[in-house]
């Protein structure tokens, strides 16, 4: 039942710092997104992979990088941290097509300093 | 564009009342549509979906119907519990793989 892992759960950083948020999904899906939550913002797509192999913007890229590592990793790297980027951070993963749900991990609550 | 239109939060309300949590989306193509609902300090978890018109998801008591003339895919709950607090999703996709769009979710608060 693990469905789709995200670790570390909480991290703090220091402005410039790098950081990898990891992504594991077991349900042997195609496609996973990464999102940030703020108050009043929703949630915005930062990246996605619609396959094993690729990769593409979403609504806010800048400031990160992802790998699709294999089909189940999906990892989202900042290379500089900035204060900015204080978030809570989803990952998700759908089998693909437009009636495919999506499922969630837990989260990660990343605070830049 | 594909965007997901939904009503501001908070909504407080006593248990047992009747809620309702409107959403509108634009109307670009054939999307499905879902209602996610987010508990304090978990991920999104699928509420329901539709797919096309007139379709009506429902589970755990919630109710959508999929409304192609007024664009919407409004949430209904004919008796809130305190245990549905939570924050509510409304989203849509458009095809294939692309990515679902999200509205900006509504926070509800039950009290006993």
């Amino acid at each position: 039942n693990a469905g789709v892992t995200q670790t570390p759960k909480f991290q703090v950083l220091k402005t410039g710092q790098s950081m990898t948020l990891q992504c594991a999904q077991d349900m042997n899906h195609n496609s996973m997104y990464w999102y940030r939550q703020d108050p009043g913002m929703g949630l915005r797509l930062i990246y996605y992979s619609a396959s094993e192999g690729t990769t593409d913007k979403g609504e806010v890229p800048n400031g990160y990088n992802v790998s699709r590592l294999n089909k189940r990793e999906f990892s989202l790297r900042l290379e500089s941290a900035a204060p900015s980027q204080t978030s809570v951070y989803f990952c998700a993963s759908s089998g693909g097509g437009s009636n495919q749900p999506q499922h969630f991990g837990d989260g990660t609550r990343l605070s830049i300093l | 564009g594909n965007s997901v239109t939904q009503m501001e939060g908070p909504v407080t309300l006593s248990e047992e009342a009747f809620l309702t949590i409107n959403c509108t989306y634009t109307a670009t193509g054939y999307p499905s549509l879902f209602w996610y609902v987010q508990y304090p300090g978990e991920g999104l978890q699928l509420l329901l979906k539709a797919t096309k018109a007139d379709d009506k998801g429902s589970n755990k008591g919630f109710e959508a119907t999929y409304r192609k003339e007024t664009t919407s895919f409004h949430l209904e709950k004919g008796s809130v519990q305190v245990s549905d607090s939570a924050v509510y999703f409304c989203a849509r996709t458009f095809s294939g793989n692309t990515p679902l769009v999200f509205g900006k979710g509504t926070r509800l608060s039950v009290i006993a």
